[in-house]
């Protein structure tokens, strides 16, 4: 089957810096995409999310981009926080009436003091 | 904080024994969901439920069972728990997102069950 996979399992980068985290999709007919980051121990927690209808959104130091013409997705941190590390992974809705969603295994962000 | 809490936290359990993890939400979601999370997987669905009484088998339902007698509770059963079912369980509802009211997934804290 399809499934949601991200280019670099592993990203290490300055406090202060910018993040760009990023993910691959395969299907096509996918029409919602979720940026989730999971901190060690705990569940996942929402980021922000993006419908196939825009390119782009924006919450509080975060971006999403999403390039559907090459399938992809990407989340970008600004002004990166030790706070901020955890393991990131996308997903997408497959669609049909019972919303099941398939999930990347994730990118793991350290900060670095 | 997505009103969700799972139960027990932590289990540790040995091959052939039943176990039952319950799901509890506060927030009268309609649609709930158990995933397993293994190293080198992402997220896997193993049932879900679209409401009471109402389920249906996710990708890896092999060896797990659920049921929803009530709308706030979901509980995910191993009928005899083996150790390739060691794993860490989460369970999540559905609920709107912030992407023009699209819904979306919201997870709770994660079961962490050991079988022996």
């Amino acid at each position: 089957g399809e499934s949601v996979g991200l280019h670099l399992p592993t990203l290490s980068v300055q406090e202060g810096d910018n993040s760009i985290i990023n993910c691959a999709y395969s299907n096509s007919a996918s029409d919602y995409f979720i940026w989730y980051k999971q901190e060690s121990g705990k569940g996942p927690q929402f980021i922000i999310d993006i419908r196939s209808n825009m390119d782009k959104r924006q919450g509080q130091r975060v971006t999403v981009l999403l390039n559907k013409t090459v399938k992809h997705l990407s989340l970008q941190i600004a002004a990166t926080q030790p706070g901020d590390s955890a393991v990131y992974f996308c997903a997408e809705r497959n669609g049909g009436s019972n919303y099941k969603l398939t999930f990347g295994k994730g990118t793991l962000l350290t900060v670095n003091p | 904080d997505a009103g969700i809490t799972q139960s027990p936290r932590h289990k540790v359990t040995e091959t052939g024994t039943p176990v039952t993890l319950r799901c509890h939400q506060t927030e009268n979601h309609r649609y709930m969901y158990w995933y397993r999370q293994d190293p080198g997987h992402g997220l896997r669905l193993i049932h879900y439920s679209y409401g009471v009484k109402d389920t249906d088998k996710g990708e890896v339902s092999d060896g797990y069972s659920v049921s929803r007698s009530k709308t706030e509770d979901f509980l995910l059963t191993l009928e005899s728990a083996t150790s390739s079912q060691t794993s860490v369980y989460f369970c999540a509802i559905r609920r709107t997102g912030t992407a023009g009211g699209t819904d979306t997934q919201y997870f709770g804290p994660g079961t962490r069950l050991t079988v022996l």
